[in-house]
């Protein structure tokens, strides 16, 4: 139940790009973005209800598949800030609400 | 304050200790959460209430009790904890609705360390 992310870890040197991928193998409804910077909590990106619509914040924007149960994450021109770990939730009902099933991460780090 | 607080940030005790964590949310949500995340693992969902009500135990073990006593205030209650119960505890806080999907906010954490 739990969605796969990939890769594990990415190494980028500043400006570069990158994607995370993160799929599922039940149907979704919806796909949560998190970046998590080390000894803080994780801070809500961005999320992508079903419909296939894609979204950005700025050089970060993030797409969602649902035939194909995954969402992937784009980073662009990467910064410094861009560290840290980014996960992917999805979601699972349960007892009548839902709850978020989070992916085990991505640890990207960005060097000058 | 504003967002999710959680205190302590960082705790340390024994085995044989009691203590309690706590977390408030200042963002009128009515479902808060608490998860545990390790060094190299996921965030792990431990407990979920809605309106004060607890709708998720994610079999965790008895020497966690969870308190709710309103939408605001969640507490952890520990005793008896062992060495691998040292991780980060996160609090997390969303305007959650029957069969909706709605992001969650997280408290900065609370570093626990079980001797």
């Amino acid at each position: 139940q739990q969605p796969v992310q990939s890769p594990q870890a990415v190494i980028l040197r500043e400006g570069e790009d990158a994607v995370i991928n993160c799929s599922s193998s039940k149907a979704l409804y919806s796909v949560h973005w998190y970046r998590q910077k080390h000894g803080e909590a994780p801070v809500f990106l961005m999320i992508l209800l079903k419909g296939g619509e894609q979204k950005g914040h700025e050089k970060i924007s993030a797409s969602f598949n649902e035939k194909k149960q995954q969402s992937s994450l784009y980073l662009t021109a990467s910064q410094l800030s861009y560290s840290g770990t980014y996960f992917c939730g999805t979601d699972a009902f349960s007892g009548g609400y839902n709850k978020l099933i989070f992916g085990a991460g991505t640890r990207l780090a960005v060097h000058p | 304050e504003t967002g999710v607080t959680q205190t302590p940030r960082h705790l340390v005790m024994g085995m044989t200790n009691k203590k309690s964590l706590k977390c408030e949310q200042h963002l009128g949500h009515n479902a808060m959460y608490w998860y545990k995340q390790s060094a190299k693992k996921p965030l792990e969902l431990m407990f979920v209430y809605n309106f004060k009500e607890q709708t998720e135990n994610n079999s965790v073990p008895s020497r966690f009790s969870p308190e709710c006593p309103n939408s605001s205030h969640l507490f952890l209650h520990l005793h008896t904890l062992q060495p691998e119960d040292s991780a980060l505890y996160l609090c997390a806080s969303s305007s959650q609705t029957s069969g909706g999907t709605d992001t969650q906010y997280f408290g900065p954490g609370t570093r626990l360390t079980v001797l």
